[in-house]
């Protein structure tokens, strides 16, 4: 699986949209690119994944740049329950799934 | 429909002591994996398995063994535990299809003193 950048931690407040950036310069024609979420105590949850084109499902958003090298996790109104550290990851590869360090995401009330 | 689901929770071992750790699905998944993640860190992958009968080894294998002797169940076992085995476990399982959701059950934390 090809690697990912993300920022160590963010913050946003309560109610309001949250951008969660990666970075993939070196992704290839047949990564998809996956998020997933892990809650305090918690497995980690799949939240959305995309080829190229934009995807929206209940959860949130993703928005790919048109030369695939990043995008961008978009939770449309964070709440609380948002909090969590988001991890980015590309699949090229069926049989295995390989995770990085990933995004701390801090909601303020 | 209970999932993906880990036993035990907790465990707390001596170094040299042996163990395994079960994990069991009952959505019918093909993929199954097993993970660990030290503090601050992320996942990390162990061994995974693309069907009953089959496993194989990820980033991080060396210590543990493997085995998928029926679909639903993988078992992770250490031999001899040591310090360095301390961590959080997370097992997921996932349908075929190149793309699919994995689902991950809710840990067991392992200590090794």
């Amino acid at each position: 699986d090809a690697k990912t950048t993300q920022p160590n931690s963010m913050e946003s407040n309560e109610e309001e949209p949250v951008h969660l950036p990666c970075n993939h310069s070196t992704i290839s024609g047949t990564d998809y690119i996956h998020w997933y979420r892990q809650l305090p105590s918690q497995g980690p949850e799949y939240v959305i994944h995309g080829l190229t084109s934009n995807v929206n499902n209940r959860m949130a958003s993703l928005a790919i740049a048109e030369d695939r090298k990043s995008s961008t996790l978009i939770l449309h109104r964070a709440t609380l329950r948002d909090a969590a550290v988001y991890y980015c990851i590309l699949r090229d590869d069926p049989n295995q799934f390989y995770f990085g360090t990933g995004t701390s995401l801090t909601v303020i009330p | 429909n209970a999932g993906v689901t880990q036993t035990p929770k907790f465990r707390v071992l001596k170094t040299g002591q042996s163990m395994t750790l079960l994990c069991a699905q009952d959505m019918n998944h093909e993929y199954m994996y097993w993970y660990r993640q030290d503090p601050g860190m992320g996942l990390r992958l162990i061994h995974y398995s693309v069907g009953e009968g089959t496993t194989a080894k990820g980033e991080v294998p060396d210590g543990y063994n493997v085995s998928r002797l029926k679909k639903q169940n993988f078992l992770l076992g250490l031999e001899s535990a040591a310090p360095s085995q301390t961590s959080v476990y997370f097992c997921a399982s996932r349908t075929g299809g190149l793309h699919t959701e994995a689902f991950f059950g809710q840990g067991t934390r392992l200590t090794v003193v």
